[in-house]
């Protein structure tokens, strides 16, 4: 189980909006950035939100990050049959002093 | 181009070693911190290690720590995870990744398999 939590499974048609939770404490993301990650099984991971809400380059503005207190979400809009993967929460802990991940999150797109 | 190219994995019996190395191009590999992830079958992502430009500063998942040995030689723009008494659990598809200045693994390896099974 994952000190990060994310739900196991979203889903959503074409053209909707879906929103990824991710939950976690005072000595990850109440007090560091977080970062969201697209996987694509058998590819490299790709960076999707860094310092809680900012986009990489290429990144479309379809795919926004906030962050409340001990929680953080992905919001993704105009849904694509591309957007079908897996997606990752991340951030520091201060207590465990390392990196960590949520458990996944895997998005369907029906 | 980035490129970042694991090598090293394969079959090994429990209680062996293995070690994996990361071959990094297309960026000048001794300004960036390193770390390595893996991802188990039909698991999420997990953190394992990163190291700071020098290997000098160094941290380790608690799953892994006392058993696995980040380094790097900058001289050859590579990076290293040395695995030692390997468990079952310790299967999965094994990443090198660069950190960016913002924290951000803005780039990853195609990533290596190690299985560990007798």
């Amino acid at each position: 189980q994952s000190v990060l939590t994310q739900p196991p499974s979203v889903s959503g048609t074409p053209g909707q909006s879906v929103t990824i939770s991710c939950s976690g404490s005072s000595s990850n993301i109440g007090s560091n950035n977080v970062l969201w990650y697209q996987h694509l099984p058998g590819t490299a991971p790709k960076p999707l939100i860094y310092r809680n809400y900012q986009r990489p380059s290429g990144v479309p503005d379809r795919f926004s990050g906030s962050k409340s207190g001990t929680s953080a979400s992905l919001a993704i809009s105009g849904l694509r049959s591309e957007d079908e993967a897996d997606y990752y929460c991340a951030a520091w802990d201060d207590s465990l002093g390392g990196r960590l991940f949520g458990g996944g999150t895997k998005l369907t797109v029906l | 181009e980035v490129q970042l190219v694991e090598s090293g994995g394969g079959l090994v019996k429990p209680g062996g070693s293995l070690r994996l190395s990361c071959a990094a191009s297309g960026f000048t590999f001794s300004l960036y911190h390193m770390n390595w992830v893996r991802q188990a079958p039909g698991k999420g992502l997990e953190w394992l290690s990163s190291t700071d430009t020098s290997g000098g500063d160094i941290h380790y998942a608690a799953s892994v720590r006392g058993r696995f040995t980040i380094s790097r030689d900058n001289a050859r723009n590579s990076l290293f995870l040395q695995m030692n008494s390997l468990r079952a659990e310790d299967t999965a598809v094994y990443y090198c990744a660069r950190e960016d200045r913002l924290q951000s693994f803005d780039f990853w390896g195609q990533g290596i398999l190690v299985t560990v099974s007798s």
